[in-house]
């Protein structure tokens, strides 16, 4: 099994709004990594944890929170976001000492 | 950092015809993958592909890592095979970070 789930498929929230992304896979991959992509561009990097420890942050503005209660799971929470942090958002995962990494199939976000 | 390009930036073909997808990067990688994003946004693992060659159906990729390049061939094509096709390379770390292409645009013609 290779799969990599995502929920919710859509998000449309307000800009005062709170919400959370969730990801899950159960391939036993102890790294996992959060992607933003905006329209017409490659996915940009947000966030990877390493043995459910935060290990990359690019430089990503506070009202993106991840989160990694556990192997299984990545949570990214949103709070007070911009109409610009429109864009799909992926989860991937991969074993920690190698091999590919295999995506989910996104949260399409849109901030009204 | 690593600098990753993706050639041709767009590619129109009628069903049926071959095509060859490049990929050249700026470093030594022990990282490669193709990627094929669908029209959902759904990014689907082709070929983990470092070096050498390998083939999967209408598919095949070669990565030649001395000259810092990689192909994806893609024979007979389909309409389902329209999307965009990155290439990602990884960044030397030891998370596996991966620095994607532009993309090449596929659009298969009926």
């Amino acid at each position: 099994d290779t799969e990599v789930t995502q929920t919710p498929k859509h998000l449309v929230m307000g800009m005062t709004n709170k919400k959370s992304l969730k990801c899950e896979q159960h391939m036993g991959h102890r790294a996992m990594y959060w992607y933003k992509q905006k329209a017409k561009k490659p996915p940009e990097l947000m966030f990877v944890y390493s043995y459910e420890k935060l290990s990359i942050n690019e430089s990503v503005p506070s009202r993106f929170s991840p989160e990694c209660p556990n192997s299984s799971l990545l949570n990214l929470h949103l709070h007070a976001l911009q109409p610009e942090d429109s864009a799909l958002y992926l989860c991937a995962s991969r074993q920690f000492r190698g091999g590919e990494q295999y995506f989910g199939p996104g949260t399409r976000l849109t901030v009204t | 950092g690593i600098q990753v390009e993706q050639s041709p930036p767009d590619l129109i073909l009628q069903e049926g015809a071959n095509s060859t997808l490049r990929c050249n990067f700026s470093d030594s990688v022990n990282n490669l993958q193709w990627f094929h994003q669908n029209p959902w946004g759904q990014l689907i693992n082709l070929f983990y592909i470092p070096s050498g060659t390998k083939q999967n159906g209408r598919l095949s990729a070669t990565t030649v890592a001395t000259e810092r390049y990689s192909l994806l061939y893609i024979s007979s094509s389909q309409t389902t095979d329209s999307g965009v096709y990155f290439c990602a390379v990884g960044d030397g770390g030891s998370q596996g970070n991966l620095i994607f292409g532009k993309g090449t645009k596929l659009s298969v013609k009926p």
